[in-house]
């Protein structure tokens, strides 16, 4: 079945030790996203890409980075940690930039920084 | 900044009961209303695509409404079963360039048998 994919289901990290997150999609969307749920919140849009474009939301801190190799994949990097980046983190795709045909998330990653 | 509200923030149901939240939005620059149900450990699943002013959909036991004029959604489950113990997620997509969602906090619903 076409899906999108995320791993590692749970990551623990260290405060201050850079971690990536990966996401990748059979689905061959064009576009990707990444959304940041902390506990008891609505996710919350970090950054997408169109293709290879890059879209960073305004409010988004910059110690979360993104990278786009290739259609089927998508990775989040946090640089440094903080406790307060512990959440859940989702990935998610649509074929056009307006969602027309939906979305699809994946499973979610669920970050703890200790 | 687009707000999106939803309630109740959980609710305990028995089995059989029909129960229905809310979703509430601003209603301007509405494009498509979404309603994902979530469950543990699992992806989002895609319920409801809602675009024109009163719409209706139905899937199974689970219906939702649509008011864009006066902004609110309403889901509605008739006779819960534990299965349907999840999170239920609605998400306005107000037709920017670029699709992006603003999620509610999700109304969180736990039936028991």
């Amino acid at each position: 079945d076409a899906m999108v994919i995320q791993n590692p289901r749970y990551q623990v990290t260290q405060f201050g030790k850079p971690v990536t997150l990966s996401c990748s999609q059979t689905l061959n969307h064009n576009v990707m996203y990444w959304y940041q749920q902390k506990s008891s919140q609505a996710p919350k849009l970090l950054f997408h890409y169109y293709d290879k474009d890059f879209n960073n939301e305004a409010d988004t801190p910059d110690n979360f980075q993104s990278r786009r190799p290739n259609t089927s994949f998508c990775f989040l990097d946090i640089r440094s940690p903080g406790l307060g980046d512990a959440a859940m983190y989702l990935c998610a795709t649509s074929r056009d930039s307006r969602g027309s045909d939906g979305y699809t998330f994946g499973s979610g990653t669920r970050l703890t920084v200790v | 900044i687009l707000n999106v509200e939803q309630s109740p923030q959980s609710l305990h149901v028995q089995e059989g009961d029909s129960t229905n939240f809310t979703c509430s939005f601003p209603s301007s620059n509405f494009y498509a209303l979404h309603w994902y149900r979530w469950e543990t450990a699992k992806s989002p699943e895609a319920l409801f695509v809602m675009t024109l002013n009163g719409d209706e959909k139905k899937k199974g036991r689970i219906s939702a409404t649509l008011n864009t004029k006066e902004g609110y959604s309403y889901l509605y489950i008739k006779g819960s079963q534990p299965e349907d113990s999840a999170t239920y997620l609605c998400a306005l997509n107000y037709g920017g360039s670029q699709g992006n969602l603003i999620f509610g906090k999700g109304t969180k619903l736990s039936v028991k048998p």
